[in-house]
């Protein structure tokens, strides 16, 4: 109950090209869905969070959607660009008890081609 | 701001020695969490440490372990190490309590051989 399931493993998309990583979850007490951003060499770095009760949340050029009875949450990247070539995680926590032990999706390692 | 520091970044033991990882969290930052990262298992929670105290403990064996200072400075060690714990180990650092975004603050971590 404790798993993420991330897909795809890798990702190559064009310059200016849609970026799409998709994560289900099993567990319904889950109410925190983070993405992480991590570049060879550095620790992973918070991109964009939701919590279950929005559909969608935008911040520039990334986008989470979020669907609750699928327990599946998903990242876009709009007009997605080289600097975005990273490694993608995406994870789940529980707010309600202050802790913080993230579970975190197996990564998706982007690659943009210029 | 300094961001979460790590020590130290690079070390290589051998199989049955013990290691001690350093973190120094963001000034303020009372929650700090380990994480252990490998190509095969991905990231892993070990454990969370918050006013000196374990609240939180993923599904690592006994060898691997840790505490926190009163300044939130924690440490973590791993005794009798195996091949199979070389890793980066990744700290991290958030507020506490069920009031803010809980967003986890890492530092660049410290990797991990063991020969």
């Amino acid at each position: 109950q404790q798993q993420v399931k991330q897909s795809p493993q890798s990702l190559i998309v064009q310059k200016g090209g849609i970026s799409i990583i998709n994560c289900a979850y099993e567990n319904t007490a889950f109410d925190y869905f983070p993405w992480y951003q991590q570049f060879p060499g550095k620790g992973p770095a918070l991109l964009i969070a939701i919590r279950p009760d929005v559909s969608e949340k935008k911040e520039g050029r990334f986008t989470i959607s979020f669907n609750k009875s699928a327990k599946q949450f998903s990242l876009h990247i709009m007009d997605s660009q080289p600097g975005d070539s990273a490694t993608y995680f995406c994870a789940a926590n529980r707010m309600d008890t202050g802790r913080r032990a993230l579970t975190f999706g197996s990564g998706t390692r982007l690659q943009v081609q210029p | 701001k300094a961001g979460v520091t790590q020590t130290p970044r690079y070390l290589i033991k051998t199989r049955g020695q013990q290691v001690t990882l350093s973190c120094s969290p963001i000034s303020g930052h009372r929650s700090v969490s380990w994480y252990q990262q490998t190509p095969g298992q991905g990231l892993q929670f070990l454990f969370e440490y918050f006013s000196e105290t374990q609240r939180n403990k993923g599904n690592f064996p006994g060898r691997f372990s840790g505490r926190q200072f009163s300044n939130s400075r924690s440490e973590m060690n791993v005794s009798t190490l195996e091949l199979g714990d070389s890793a980066l180990y990744l700290c991290a650092s958030s507020l506490p309590g069920t009031g803010n975004t809980g967003e986890l603050f890492f530092g660049e971590g410290s990797r991990l051989t063991v020969l």
